[in-house]
Formats: structure tokens, sequence, C-alpha cells
């Protein structure tokens, strides 16, 4: 069973061009979320989706930033515009199907951003 | 506002001794603690999890206890090997959903 899959794994983007990160959640997995981490910093929640549906996007910064999670496909995180505070790691996370609260998060390898 | 604290100084410990590792957090009610390990240039990896109405958990070497009165969470390995030398991260979450509020990680250092 492949676990969370994220690409690409590094990605360099000059400021202004947009970046998108792609995460394949664990098989069998319905819940996806983002995070990410700045350098010497801890991770911080972005968003939470579900299939087609953005559960809490309360960690989200207001402007350039937007998350999808298809019916078919990766979820996608896209940041337009990019700016050098972008730069960091972007962690997807996945966890099981609806149960009751709570279960752990398996996190990808992160993708690391690079805003020149 | 929520505040989660973990001690950002490494912690360095001679191979076979335990390894304590502290989570403090203010402002909050958890429903559950996590704790992840992270190595360098990796995703974090789930290690344990403790419910609000447990006091402890353990998983082979490793012990987690859980004091809500004292809004801490201690993170035990015993037996410590250079192997267990990484980045540990608590995360909290409510039952107001699943997201993960984390602290920032305290870095051990096992030597041989």
């Amino acid at each position: 069973n492949a676990g969370v899959m994220q690409n690409p794994r590094h990605l360099v983007r000059r400021r202004g061009q947009e970046a998108r990160l792609r995460c394949s959640p664990m098989k069998g997995h319905s819940h996806v979320y983002w995070y990410r981490q700045l350098p010497e910093e801890g991770l911080k929640f972005m968003v939470y989706l579900q299939k087609e549906n953005i559960i809490d996007e309360s960690g989200m910064p207001k402007e350039r930033f937007s998350a999808e999670f298809p019916k078919e496909g990766p979820s996608i995180l896209r940041i337009q515009q990019v700016v050098r505070g972008d730069s960091a790691a972007y962690f997807c996370a996945s966890s099981p199907s609806p149960g009751a609260l709570p279960y752990e998060q398996y996190f990808g390898p992160g993708t690391r951003l690079t805003v020149t | 506002s929520q505040k989660i604290e973990q001690n950002s100084e490494a912690l360095n410990i001679q191979e076979g001794k335990t390894a304590t590792l502290t989570c403090n957090y203010t402002n909050y009610s958890p429903a559950y603690l996590q704790w992840y390990r992270q190595d360098p240039g990796r995703g974090p990896v789930f290690l344990l999890l403790i419910r609000e109405n447990e006091k402890e958990k353990r998983k082979e070497r490793l012990k987690v206890t859980f004091d809500t009165t004292l809004k801490q969470s201690l993170f035990h390995i015993t037996a410590s090997q250079p192997a267990d030398s990484a980045t540990y991260l608590c995360a909290l979450g409510n039952n107001a959903g699943n997201m993960l509020t984390f602290g920032g990680g305290t870095r051990l250092m096992v030597k041989p």
C-alpha cells in the first residue's frame, strides 16, 4: 500500500509565477490536509478537504492560495503570484474515511518550494 | 491565543538512557494529543495518540502521558538508541475537526 505521494519534491519558481503542488492520499483515505513548514518553524495547518469539498480553510492565507480535491485525481494546492515569503516545505497528510475521531494522519514527503 | 510549547533546545542523551520530552499548552482544551517523529527532509511519522480521558499510553519503548490539569504531555523513549535521533513533534486536536495544531518540535540526539 503506497503511502501519501507528493510531487514535485522540489519546486523553484520566480517571484510572480504560479506554483502547483500535488498530493495523492493513501489508498482508501478520503481526507486530505495541507500544512506549511517555514524554515526553523513548526508545521502550520492550512486547509482540510474531502473529495470535492473544502471542510476547513481557516489556515489558508486570504489571497493567492487555493486548494481543491476533485472527485478524480490528486489534491492540488495552488499558489498564485508567489513571493519569497512563500518559500517553505508544504506537507500533505491523509487520514481514513469518516469514523469516530480521532485518527492519525499520514504525511507525505513534502514539496520544498523555493521562490527566487 | 492557543500556544503549544516544546523545548526548542536540542536534548542530548547517552545511548541506553531514557529520553523525556515535554509538550505544554495554553488556551486550548484538546480532545486528543498525538506525537510524531520527523527526520530531516522528510514528512512527520505518526507515533502515538492519546485521548483526553487517558492518562498513559505505551507502545514498545515509547510511553506518553497526558495531564489535562497541568496541560502537559510527556513523551518517553526508554533504552534510547542513536537511531532514535530525530525531531519529535506534539500535536493537539479537538472534536470540531481533525486538523492538528503542532508544537515547534524538540530535536533529540542520542550519542553512542
